[in-house]
């Protein structure tokens, strides 16, 4: 299993061009995630997906928006990229469950905003 | 609001010398309790899971505890390779399983 994979791995944008970021997973997770991380602030929800054909708002979705036609992926878009967009982003995958799970990460990208 | 809050920000120890990591939490209904590490350019990988007060878990050198408001992570007698971001991070009652983190403490190992 190769987990939780994301295209690309690093990019490099001009403010007001759009771009989307992929994540799939392979073990078959009903829910997936979007974060941002920025230095000393932690990792910080964008969106979720309970299930395939579902999104959900997080702590900071400005200015982003998700989509989840397939069950193993998850995609991040920028309509219009600003520098304040600069950051790396994770996504993560749990399989439902009854309890707390561990979430799965995968490897990030990191995206600047000039 | 639900809060994470890690401390210190950063750590340095001389490789054997034993410390802990804290993780004070503020939530409104506890799911679970989550300790992560995180290598440079890397994403997040899981260590443990804590579910309720009084609960430890242990790996290798590290073990987690909990209370009602806050965790530990204690490292004995750390070696260089245990160098990385912990992250802690709390996952609420609710059908999301979404999960709010800490901003992480950088922990500095030296031989």
């Amino acid at each position: 299993n190769a987990g939780v994979t994301q295209t690309p791995k690093f990019r490099v944008l001009k403010t007001g061009q759009s771009m989307t970021l992929l994540c799939a997973q392979d073990m078959n997770h009903e829910y997936m995630y979007w974060y941002r991380q920025d230095p000393g602030m932690g990792l910080r929800l964008i969106h979720y997906s309970v299930g395939e054909g579902t999104t959900a708002k997080g702590e900071v979705p400005d200015g982003y928006n998700v989509s989840r036609l397939k069950k193993q992926n998850f995609l991040l878009g920028l309509e219009s990229a600003a520098p304040s967009q600069t950051s790396v982003y994770f996504c993560a995958s749990i399989g439902s469950s009854g309890r707390a799970g561990e979430q799965y990460f995968g490897p990030g990208t990191r995206l600047t905003v000039t | 609001e639900d809060q994470v809050t890690q401390s210190p920000e950063a750590l340095r120890l001389q490789e054997g010398e034993s410390s802990s990591l804290n993780c004070s939490y503020t939530v409104s209904g506890l799911r679970g309790l989550f300790w992560y590490r995180q290598d440079p350019g890397k994403g997040p990988e899981f260590l443990f899971t804590l579910y309720s007060a009084g609960e430890e878990k242990e790996k290798e050198r590290l073990k987690a505890t909990l209370t009602k408001k806050e965790s530990f992570l204690h490292i004995t007698a750390p070696k260089p390779e245990d160098s990385a971001t912990y992250l802690c991070a709390v996952q609420v009652m609710d059908s999301s399983y979404k999960l709010i983190f800490g901003s992480g403490t950088r922990l500095l190992v030296r031989p």
